[in-house]
């Protein structure tokens, strides 16, 4: 699978649009593309995922360019309860037997 | 997820000692997983199992081994507990439906190793 690279951190004010983006420059025709959230002491939680160009749910929208290197999960308007860290993830449609590598993730600060 | 359960919550333990931490999904998933977290390194994978008969490491399974009780459990044991094994430590489940696999984590159990 595709190996991911993020940022490790990100500061944002409050009501600001977020973008977080991903590169993954060796992705495949079959790798599909998740992000997951998580909150401090809790375990990830998935929040979107997508397969290419643009991918919208009452939570974030994800954008995918037409070369799939990379990927940008949108946050609108972020509140103070949106810091969390980011992680995104590239799966295998194919057969998915290999698992989901994690990562350090990209850690957002929300600041009032 | 509420689906999926972990205990203990938090354990505080002394080197040497044999822990179990426990994880039970209702969700009907085939796949299982555990984790563990340390500040600033993100999530590794220590194993995961497809179904009740397979086991696999992940990139840190020494000093860790699991068994596979039923489809709906999964545990993990420290054999003989040491201090560096102190994390949160994450069960999770998943099912490869629609050419996708979606992870569902647990609520973490803190271990600390004197």
């Amino acid at each position: 699978l595709a190996k991911t690279t993020q940022p490790i951190s990100m500061d944002s004010y409050e009501g600001q649009e977020v973008n977080i983006t991903c590169s993954h420059n060796n992705i495949a025709t079959n790798d599909y593309i998740t992000w997951y959230q998580q909150f401090p002491s809790q375990g990830p939680r998935f929040i979107i995922q997508g397969y290419k160009t643009k991918v919208t749910n009452e939570v974030a929208s994800l954008f995918i360019p037409a070369d799939r290197k990379s990927s940008t999960l949108s946050l609108p308007r972020v509140s103070l309860s949106d810091t969390a860290v980011y992680y995104c993830l590239v799966g295998d449609m194919d057969s998915g037997n290999t698992p989901l590598v994690f990562g350090k993730g990209t850690r957002l600060s929300v600041i009032a | 997820d509420a689906d999926v359960t972990q205990t203990p919550r938090n354990r505080i333990t002394k080197t040497g000692k044999r822990i179990m931490l426990e994880c039970s999904q209702t969700k009907g998933h085939d796949r299982m997983y555990w984790y563990r977290q340390d500040p600033g390194l993100g999530l590794r994978l220590i194993y995961y199992s497809f179904d009740v008969k397979d086991i696999n490491k992940g990139e840190i399974s020494d000093g860790y081994s699991v068994s596979r009780q039923a489809q709906a459990k999964f545990s993990l044991s420290l054999e003989s507990a040491i201090p560096n094994q102190t994390a949160l430590y994450f069960c999770a489940t998943s099912d490869f439906v629609g050419n996708t696999d979606t992870q569902y984590f647990g609520p973490g159990t803190r271990l600390t190793v004197l």
